[in-house]
């Protein structure tokens, strides 16, 4: 198993709060990423990494911000939560710069109430 | 932005039978890949096709690299309760940049497959 751990797996908050989920790598990897997925939606890019420092938006990163300030770290930020970002978390980590071949975390799922 | 048909969206099989599900876009993928995710966890990447007509097998999978490069096929055959699951197909597009290699990946929205015994 790719050593990407997601924190924390679980998490309830209240409209307007600030949010932060952590990915944690330890396979050195350069690329990392977060989706969100939907019923309906499947998974959908919000931000990505190519390396440290270097972040990019994807196709849903409105209401969302990350931070990667070291190789194994990749935080997503919501900055005043909103219940239309209640879902299910997913950072994704590669290797190879445009092989596809992603390693996803376990997940985190998020309620705003 | 390019977009992936993923069909069927969900099937309902009996233990035994053969599964076939397809990918199809009005664009040119470089690669295409196929992840399942087992209830409760994330994806996990089955196989990988780099070459049009490309054709890979993984025990009972097997995908195909579409000539046109425009679609790709997944077939499981004799389904076992363990293939339960969300299928996902994705594709790649041809980007030089580093900066590229996020929005290069496009997903479809899966097929939910569900086997009873």
């Amino acid at each position: 198993d790719a050593g990407i751990t997601q924190s924390p797996r679980h998490k309830v908050t209240e409209t307007g709060t600030p949010v932060t989920l952590r990915c944690h790598q330890t396979e050195n990897h350069r690329y990392m990423y977060w989706y969100r997925q939907d019923p309906g939606h499947g998974l959908r890019l919000i931000h990505y990494s190519y390396g440290v420092k270097d972040t990019d938006k994807g196709e849903v990163s409105d209401g969302y911000s990350v931070s990667r300030s070291k190789t194994e770290d990749f935080l997503l930020t919501l900055e005043s939560a909103t219940s239309s970002q209640t879902s299910v978390y997913f950072c994704a980590i590669s290797e190879f710069r445009g092989n596809g071949e992603l390693f996803f975390g376990e997940g985190s799922r998020l309620t705003v109430l | 932005g390019q977009q992936l048909n993923q069909s069927p969206q969900s099937m309902f099989i009996q233990e035994g039978e053969d599964v076939s599900m397809n990918c199809t876009s009005s664009s040119i993928f470089n690669t295409w890949l196929w992840y399942k995710q087992d209830p409760g966890e994330g994806p996990v990447l089955l196989i990988a096709l780099y070459k049009a007509g490309e054709l890979t097998s993984n025990g009972r999978l097997t995908a195909q690299f579409g000539i046109t490069r425009k679609d790709s096929f997944l077939n499981i055959s004799a389904s076992i309760p363990s293939d339960v699951g969300i299928y996902f197909c994705a594709g790649l597009i041809s980007h030089e940049l580093p900066a590229q290699a996020g929005t290069a990946l496009i997903f479809g929205k899966g097929t939910t497959l569900s086997v009873s015994s």
